[in-house]
């Protein structure tokens, strides 16, 4: 059973164009979270998905980010017009939906700003 | 969402047993204690999490006061590779369910020296 997978791992955009982060949840797995972690910070959370709905995005920036996490394929977490302040690094989060389970976080996708 | 607190650093030397403890003066009935650590340049990675009784993993053990006010995790012979920020995190709960999004505060850096 494959774990959480991420793409790209690295990303590099100049200011102004979008960014597209893809995040493949465990099989079996209807939630999906997405949180940020900026420079020598903490993890945000920023939204949380479960299949074609947005459950909570109380951490979303109410400008230029937007998530989806449709019937089939990936959820994406969509940047655009990107700003060097959005250079960070973005994890994903699968889960079953099970109290007694716990979430399985991907490798990341560290995107850079020029 | 419950608050937790951990001492901001801990140190350790290899092979000894560390206790990282975690104060959740606030938590609920319902409200599962989960640990999760991140290794540098990683995502977060499940430790082990419970609810009453202590618990046991290949990683760690749980200790959770009678009062359920705190916790301590356990790892029972500290590794190089078990240096990492450990954060203790009480799952937000909605209507009574657990709703899985994590708020990761500033955790515990634990440093293993050789």
């Amino acid at each position: 059973n494959a774990g959480v997978m991420q793409n790209p791992r690295h990303l590099v955009r100049r200011r102004g164009q979008e960014a597209r982060l893809r995040c493949s949840p465990m099989k079996g797995h209807s939630h999906v979270y997405w949180y940020r972690q900026l420079p020598e910070e903490g993890l945000k959370f920023m939204v949380y998905l479960q299949k074609e709905n947005i459950i909570d995005e109380s951490g979303m920036p109410k400008e230029r980010f937007s998530a989806e996490f449709p019937k089939e394929g990936p959820s994406i977490l969509r940047i655009q017009q990107v700003v060097r302040g959005d250079s960070a690094a973005y994890f994903c989060a699968s889960w079953s939906g099970s109290s007694y389970n716990e979430q399985f976080f991907g490798p990341g996708t560290r995107l850079t700003v020029l | 969402d419950a608050k937790t607190t951990q001492p901001n650093s801990m140190e350790s030397n290899e092979e000894e047993p560390v206790h990282l403890p975690c104060n959740h003066s606030t938590i609920s009935g319902t409200d599962y204690i989960h640990w999760y650590r991140q290794l540098p340049s990683q995502g977060p990675e499940y430790v082990i999490h419970g609810l009453t009784s202590n618990v046991n993993n290949r990683m760690a053990s749980l200790a959770i006061a009678e009062d359920r006010k705190s916790s301590t995790l356990i790892l029972h012979r500290a590794t190089l590779r078990d240096a990492a920020v450990y954060y203790c995190i009480l799952p937000s709960v909605a209507g009574g369910t657990s709703y899985g999004k994590l708020t990761f505060g500033q955790g515990t850096i634990l440093t293993v020296h050789p």
